[in-house]
């Protein structure tokens, strides 16, 4: 079974510059995560979709990210602008949702973002 | 919201040793998950132990969540359980709003050979 991919693995803008992630979640699963991973910290959630619905984006800066999951399945993730303090590690997850065990989270390998 | 706190925050060994993590979390939790971030930077799923205890391989993870606090043990540990080995728990303990994890801070491990 695959896992869950994310790309680009790592890429490296100029401040200003829009910058987008892409997500493909576990077959079969309906709930989707964006984490953001900044230097020596655990990941804070972003993001949680249950199918293509934005179930929890309370910690989604939305005057410069944005993001989509269009048909339930991929999702992106956008910057416009990007910032200096926007370099971290996005992390994509996924989980089976009800049919799976409550709560586990499986993730992709991530993408490093660096802002000069 | 819940907190979660780690330790050691780094741990250095020598290959062929033992080791213990610790995670202590703040209210009652219904899942938690142990990570091994490697370093290429992928989270991998190590144990998946609301309570109990499991063993994989070399290792093992005991969640006694009355006491709110889980162990994850490394034996005979060896240069590729180099990395950052994370807790997680459900942010609203143990709600129904799966999905929403607060992570630890960490603990660093580096495996000498």
């Amino acid at each position: 079974e695959a896992g869950v991919v994310q790309s680009p693995r790592y890429k490296i803008i100029e401040k200003k510059q829009p910058v987008a992630f892409w997500c493909n979640p576990i077959s079969g699963h309906n709930t989707l995560y964006w984490y953001l991973q900044n230097l020596g910290q655990g990941p804070e959630l972003l993001i949680r979709y249950e199918n293509e619905e934005a179930v929890d984006d309370s910690q989604l800066p939305k005057d410069r990210f944005s993001a989509e999951r269009l048909k339930g399945v991929d999702s992106t993730l956008k910057i416009q602008p990007a910032e200096l303090g926007d370099s971290a590690v996005y992390l994509c997850a996924s989980s089976p949702g009800t049919s799976g065990r409550p709560g586990e989270l499986f993730f992709g390998e991530g993408s490093r973002l660096t802002v000069l | 919201g819940i907190q979660v706190e780690q330790s050691p925050p780094d741990l250095i060994l020598q290959e062929g040793a033992n080791s213990t993590l610790r995670c202590n979390f703040s209210d009652s939790v219904n899942n938690l998950q142990w990570f091994h971030q490697n370093p290429w930077g992928q989270l991998i799923n190590l144990f998946y132990i609301p309570s109990g205890t499991k063993q994989n391989g070399r290792l093992s993870a005991t969640t006694v969540a009355t006491e709110r606090y889980s162990l994850l043990y490394i034996s005979s540990s060896q240069t590729t359980d180099s990395g950052v080995y994370f807790c997680a728990v459900p942010s609203w303990g143990s709600g129904t709003s799966y999905g929403k994890l607060t992570f630890g801070q960490g603990t660093i491990l580096t495996v000498h050979p």
